[in-house]
């Protein structure tokens, strides 16, 4: 079983604070997302990776800052965390065969900015 | 963006009952898929039809697919108090290899025992 590993559930941390949240996927998946969930506004893309060292900007990704430098891993930085990044973080990954476009996620990190 | 949106928004039924959720879309797409997610946890995957499909089953889930109305239903028949999640649908464009998925703000489903 693909297995995705969020390095924390719960966060708390002050605004200002540099913050990483941690993914890892033992599958050897190319691709790895990061996600914020928010009440009412579903699942949006924060940032993705296609491979090691790539990275694609998704539709909300001011703020944050991404780091992949190996494949199994895939970091989400806020640089200087501000009250409204309060949210849950869900990471994922999937392979690039064709065909195979399906996303395996993490349990997610929910993160409170004080 | 968001793209698919989904219907109605919660839903509560009885245990034994059928769950219909819907879910629209605005442009083409390759595939469709619909996830899971229990409360406080991540999304699982639980199935998908692509766009040359018009119906698909697993276990006690069917998903039908109308690209002409832009629109998917997922079914659970015979539900269980176990089935209450959120559910969310899926498009995949397949802009490429690593085209990425959009999803919808998702349904609430409540089954009560």
């Amino acid at each position: 079983d693909v297995k995705v590993t969020q390095s924390s559930r719960y966060l708390v941390k002050r605004t200002g604070e540099k913050v990483f949240l941690e993914c890892v996927q033992d599958m050897d998946h190319e691709n790895m997302f990061w996600y914020r969930q928010d009440p009412g506004l579903g699942l949006r893309l924060i940032y993705f990776s296609y491979d090691v060292k790539m990275k694609e900007k998704g539709d909300i990704p001011e703020g944050y800052s991404v780091s992949r430098e190996k494949k199994e891993r895939f970091s989400l930085i806020l640089e200087s965390a501000s009250t409204n990044q309060t949210s849950m973080y869900l990471c994922a990954s999937r392979t690039k065969i064709f065909g195979k476009n399906i996303q395996y996620f993490g349990a997610g990190t929910r993160l409170s900015v004080l | 963006s968001q793209q698919g949106e989904e219907d109605p928004q919660a839903l509560s039924i009885q245990e034994g009952e059928n769950a219909t959720m819907n879910c629209s879309y605005k442009t083409s797409i390759n595939n469709l898929q619909w996830y899971r997610q229990n409360s406080g946890r991540g999304l699982v995957h639980l199935i998908l039809i692509r766009s040359n499909e018009r119906e698909k089953h697993s276990g006690r889930l069917r998903v039908t697919l109308d690209t002409s109305k832009k629109s998917s239903s997922l079914l659970i028949t015979a539900s269980r108090a176990a089935d209450t999640a959120s559910y969310f649908c899926a498009t995949d464009r397949n802009t490429g290899a690593n085209s990425k998925l959009t999803f919808g703000k998702g349904i609430t489903l409540s089954v009560r025992p």
